[in-house]
């Protein structure tokens, strides 16, 4: 399996704070992101995929730079309900999907 | 909305015992996943499926099998179990897309299954 390389964190934010999370991967031909969110004990959810351009949603930003291989993931105005476990995920053709390890954030009142 | 049903969200089991973890999804979807996922290990691959009747090993296989005789349903199968074996096991589906059907979509997952073995 390819890997896929994240900071673990945590990342302890205040509300309303800009955080951002990156994430490498190691094989060039991969085709396709996502970022996916997991909550504590919870299974985890498609959050958004990411484009070649680039694509947001809401306070969500994510970016994908191929030359230096890896993708981020943009939170603006952070909410106490960002606090989750944001997975990095790649895929290359018709493989299952690597996942990595995550990276935790907690939003703080 | 894609539906992964576990059949169960907690399950206590001793150890030796065979136990047998079924899900079932209601897309239709071609692939499906069986993952265990442990702190600081994160989600770890054992066995997929492109088919009925096919089976692909994933990265952790040892002391588990896999059936898929419908399209529908996926069973992850701990044929002895062990301590180790304790830990979260998720379920996926998803399907494949592209011209050439060669381009896997995103995974939707179960609500897992919390395993207990003492």
């Amino acid at each position: 399996r390819k890997e896929v390389e994240q900071d673990p964190g945590p990342f302890n934010v205040p509300e309303g704070a800009t955080v951002a999370f990156n994430c490498t991967y190691s094989n060039s031909a991969s085709q396709s992101f996502f970022w996916y969110r997991q909550d504590c004990r919870k299974e985890p959810k498609l959050l958004m995929s990411v484009y070649s351009s680039g694509n947001e949603d809401g306070r969500f930003t994510a970016q994908l730079n191929r030359a230096s291989q890896y993708i981020s993931l943009l939170i603006r105005d952070s909410k106490l309900s960002d606090s989750a476990t944001y997975l990095c995920v790649v895929l290359l053709g018709n493989t299952p999907l690597v996942f990595g390890k995550g990276t935790r954030l907690s939003v703080i009142a | 909305d894609v539906k992964v049903t576990q059949s169960s969200r907690y399950l206590v089991k001793r150890t030796g015992e065979k136990v047998f973890l079924e899900c079932v999804q209601d897309m239709d979807h071609e692939n499906m996943f069986w993952y265990r996922q442990d702190p600081g290990l994160g989600l770890r691959l054992i066995y997929f499926s492109y088919d009925v009747k096919m089976k692909e090993k994933g990265d952790i296989p040892e002391g588990y099998s896999v059936s898929r005789e419908k399209k529908e349903r996926f069973s992850l199968i701990l044929e002895s179990a062990s301590t180790n074996q304790t830990s979260m096991y998720l379920c996926a589906s998803n399907t494949v897309a592209g011209t050439l059907k060669n381009r896997n979509q995103p995974q939707h997952f179960g609500d897992g299954t919390r395993l207990s073995i003492l």
